[in-house]
């Protein structure tokens, strides 16, 4: 079934950096824009970065830019994070998504990866 | 950026309720609107997509409707399983931003 798996969270201090993975199956991952999505402790919901399917264009929230990086191996059906210079705000949970072109709408998640930011 | 200003914040109903979410952007967005649910502890789900396409598997209880810069999710008929928080979402363009959510709790 269409499924997508995190993984890579775990706790890191401030300033450090953590590589975030994202396996996808079920689908034809190189058909599809994928995303991340970031949910702090007792929050909202956070849109922080998508790439489109093939040609590598990103997009990133201005919490984020300059120090997250989303990538993808089409190859490998894998989606990204490298999240450089840690703050204590990054603290959330991290969820990827599959997105679809005509409304970019975000129809199948994964159940998410928790990253903690603390000395 | 485009603003989503969601409301209520919170709501209590009883089973059966008719209960109705809105959502207002910053800006006009044509119909680049989507609702998602969230149950504690899960991840979202999406339930309306381009303001009022209903998302396969999802119970037609839910709709979607736009009204210029303001879109309302409306569940016809309350049931358990939908008390939950519900995220609305702009994707007119980057960056994407959610409304602030509305948890929907028992009466």
């Amino acid at each position: 079934q269409v499924q997508l798996v995190e993984s890579g969270g775990g706790l890191v201090k401030p300033g450090g950096s953590l590589r975030l993975s994202c396996a996808a199956s079920g689908f034809t991952f190189s058909d599809y824009y994928m995303s991340w999505i970031r949910q702090a402790p007792g929050k909202g919901l956070e849109w922080i970065t998508y790439i489109d399917s093939r040609s590598g264009h990103t997009n990133y929230a201005d919490s984020v830019k300059g120090r997250f990086t989303i990538s993808r191996d089409n190859a490998q059906n894998s989606l990204f994070l490298e999240m450089n210079s840690l703050r204590g705000e990054d603290t959330a949970v991290y969820y990827c998504a599959r997105v679809r072109s005509t409304y970019l709408h975000m129809d199948v998640w994964g159940k998410g990866t928790k990253v903690t930011v603390s000395s | 950026d485009t603003q989503m200003t969601q409301s209520p914040s919170s709501l209590s109903a009883s089973i059966g309720d008719r209960v109705t979410i809105t959502c207002r952007a910053s800006q006009n967005i044509g119909n680049f609107l989507n609702w998602y649910q969230q149950k504690p502890g899960k991840a979202p789900r999406l339930l309306i997509y381009a303001a009022s396409n209903l998302q396969s598997g999802v119970p037609a209880s839910f709709s979607g409707s736009r009204s210029g810069t303001d879109f309302t999710l409306t569940i016809s008929s309350l049931q358990p399983e939908d008390f939950a928080t519900y995220y609305c979402q702009h994707s007119y363009g980057t960056p994407s931003t959610f409304g602030q959510g509305t948890k929907v709790e028992i009466k």
